[in-house]
């Protein structure tokens, strides 16, 4: 069982609607990432927050927004999205703080398509 | 620029046999940390192995080792005993000191009965 736990698996959306992404963390991990990943494509890093402030932004299109409410949470907040936004969405969790030794735990991500 | 390179885009292996997946980086930072992952077609992400750059021992995990060749920035994913399951995406990636982690564009690896 993954300790990252996501929802929803799957997600059908239309360009018009508004809908968040959810990732829940309870390994006490501070930093929290959001990865977008495309078929046959290694991830692809969209946020990083650490310490509950964000700290990297892949310049990432403004209709992606990420929230990081508490330490074990981190959502992704999706409007106004383009077909070509369909992917996978991964989140992942790590110790943070440089913490090299600290390999990232992912979810099992979020498919998400854009009608 | 900090980057990831894995040469080989697909593997076709028989099982049983021992497998080595390539990755070299490119970094000049003095600390980072070098991992492999899994992912299987349901498209979970797998943590298998990591190697730190001051570790001076090669790392291993079951049947995963790392082949960490440091003046050579290459750290191999050795499978020993290949089984059907290990077909897979893998991932090579390095964790720098901003905690971002970049990754290789992968290997899909098959094997075979």
């Amino acid at each position: 069982d993954t300790e990252v736990t996501q929802t929803p698996k799957h997600l059908v959306m239309g360009m018009t609607n508004k809908k968040s992404l959810k990732c829940e963390q309870h390994m006490g991990h501070r930093a929290m990432y959001w990865y977008k990943q495309k078929a046959k494509k290694p991830p692809e890093l969209m946020f990083v927050y650490s310490y509950e402030k964000l700290s990297i932004n892949e310049s990432v299109p403004s209709r992606f927004s990420p929230e990081c409410p508490n330490s074990s949470l981190l959502n992704l907040h999706l409007h106004a999205l383009q077909p070509e936004d369909s992917a996978l969405y991964l989140c992942a969790s790590s110790q943070g703080r440089r913490s090299y030794n600290s390999p990232l735990h992912f979810g099992n991500g979020t498919r998400l398509t854009v009608t | 620029a900090q980057k990831i390179t894995q040469t080989q885009p697909g593997m076709f292996v028989q099982e049983k046999e021992a497998v080595t997946l390539d990755c070299t980086y490119d970094t000049s930072d003095q600390s980072y940390g070098l991992f492999w992952y899994k992912q299987p077609s349901s498209g979970e992400m797998i943590f298998l192995i990591y190697q730190g750059s001051y570790d001076e021992q090669n790392a291993t995990e079951g049947r995963y080792s790392l082949n960490f060749q440091k003046a050579r920035k290459s750290a191999n994913l050795v499978i020993s005993a290949s089984q059907l399951g290990d077909s897979a995406m893998y991932f090579c990636a390095m964790m720098r000191r901003d905690d971002k982690i970049i990754f290789g564009k992968g290997t899909r690896l098959h094997i075979l009965p």
